[in-house]
Formats: structure tokens, sequence, C-alpha cells
């Protein structure tokens, strides 16, 4: 299963709202999770299930599904929101992951 | 807490092999299945594999399948992976993550593999 994830790039202004997308290539319910991640560091998991919320990340993440379409959508960018973000679908194997977003300040 | 600590980094010679380790804590080994991601120098993150902690079964990337053997020793809840004949784009930091069937919500730090002559 391939995700086509976009745009590969976005530059936004704090207070923002931004929505980067993951399309898979068939059908994978809403097995599709949503990562941040930091240079140097390991991913962190924002959204699983494709629209539930990891414990302790903040409400301004929200993910959300159509079809073989997800979205990730940060409601108010905060200065520590501008790095790269991944989706990746656990439907089956192998667990792809979207070629990724750097979000950065504009 | 739940922690993935991995061994330290390695640099290997093109065709040799090198095996990392993924010590976990924190939560019943077995019950979770480990799963391993990398990342290439400025790149995104590559699916690796997936090891079954309770009955030992694997499922691999298929560019890697012939080079890749994960393993476990559930007396120390420890995972490995092991990749052999290295290249020069296996260079990457390679990362444990424990399998929460949804998910990806524990980490570890990961782990530098360089491969060069």
């Amino acid at each position: 299963i391939q995700l086509t994830q976009s745009p590969s790039s976005l530059s936004a202004s704090v207070g923002d709202r931004v929505t980067i997308t993951c399309r898979a290539s068939q059908g994978i319910s809403t097995y599709l999770a949503w990562y941040q991640q930091r240079p140097g560091k390991a991913p962190k998991l924002l959204i699983y299930a494709a629209s539930s919320l990891q414990d302790g990340v903040p409400p301004r993440f929200s993910g959300s599904a159509s079809g073989t379409d997800f979205t990730l959508t940060i409601s108010s960018l905060q200065p520590e929101d501008f790095t790269n973000y991944y989706c990746q679908q656990l439907y089956t194997y192998p667990y792809t992951f979207g070629q990724g977003t750097k979000l950065e300040i504009k | 807490q739940v922690q993935l600590i991995q061994s330290g980094a390695e640099m290997k010679k093109p065709g040799a092999s090198v095996k990392v380790s993924c010590k976990t804590s924190g939560y019943t080994f077995t019950t979770y299945g480990v799963s391993w991601v990398r990342q290439a120098p400025g790149q995104g993150l590559e699916w690796v594999g997936y090891i079954n902690t309770y009955n030992g079964d694997t499922n691999y990337a298929q560019n890697l399948h012939d080079r890749v053997t994960m393993t476990t020793d559930t007396s120390t809840s420890t995972a490995f992976m092991e990749l052999r004949s290295l290249k020069s784009n296996d260079t990457a930091v390679y990362f444990c993550a424990r399998d929460d069937y949804s998910n990806y919500a524990f980490w570890g730090q990961g782990t530098l593999v360089t491969v060069s002559s």
C-alpha cells in the first residue's frame, strides 16, 4: 500500500490553521497514524486510528478520514509545531509511511 | 514507565553485519510486538520489519528480507535487529518501536549505523 502525503513542504505563520493530507492507494479502514518528528529525535505519535488523539497531545491537533483520504489539521500553529510530520498505514504489512511534510515558518 | 533503550552507534565496512539491540522495560515484553524503522540522513521514515515477541513470527520489508533478521531474548526483554551484507545506502538511524497494534506510541532513541569503507 502506497501513501501519498502532501504537501511535501508548507510555509505558514504562528496562529494559522494548516492541513496535511495522506492518500492511500487502497482501502486501509482507519488504520492510519500521524507522527511529528523533530530533527535528531524519534517520531512522536500524535493521532492513531485516523482520528484518535494520543494522550498528552494538544487538542489543536486533529485527524479525519474520508475513504482513502486522511487529513491532519493543526488548528492554530504554535512555534513548536514547525517541524516534520509523517503518516503511516498499519492496515497490512509492510506498514508504509508517507514521504513526510516539512512545516516551516513563513 | 515504558522505555526502549537502544545500543550505541556503529561504524561498519561494506559487506559487514551489524546487530542493534533494543532493551525494553515498564511493560510485559511479550504483550506487544516490536517494529524497526530506519531513516537515512535527510530522508523520510522507512519501515524495516516487525517481530511478534510472543511467538517469534516476523515480517520484513521486501527490499531487506534477504539480509535482515529480527530476534528477541525474552529473559532480558530485548529485541534485536541484524542486518547483513551492509551497503553504503544502509547508513541510517535505526529505531525500534513498540507495536501497539494500531500505532507506535513508544520509540527507542535511535541507533546510527554508518557504513563506509
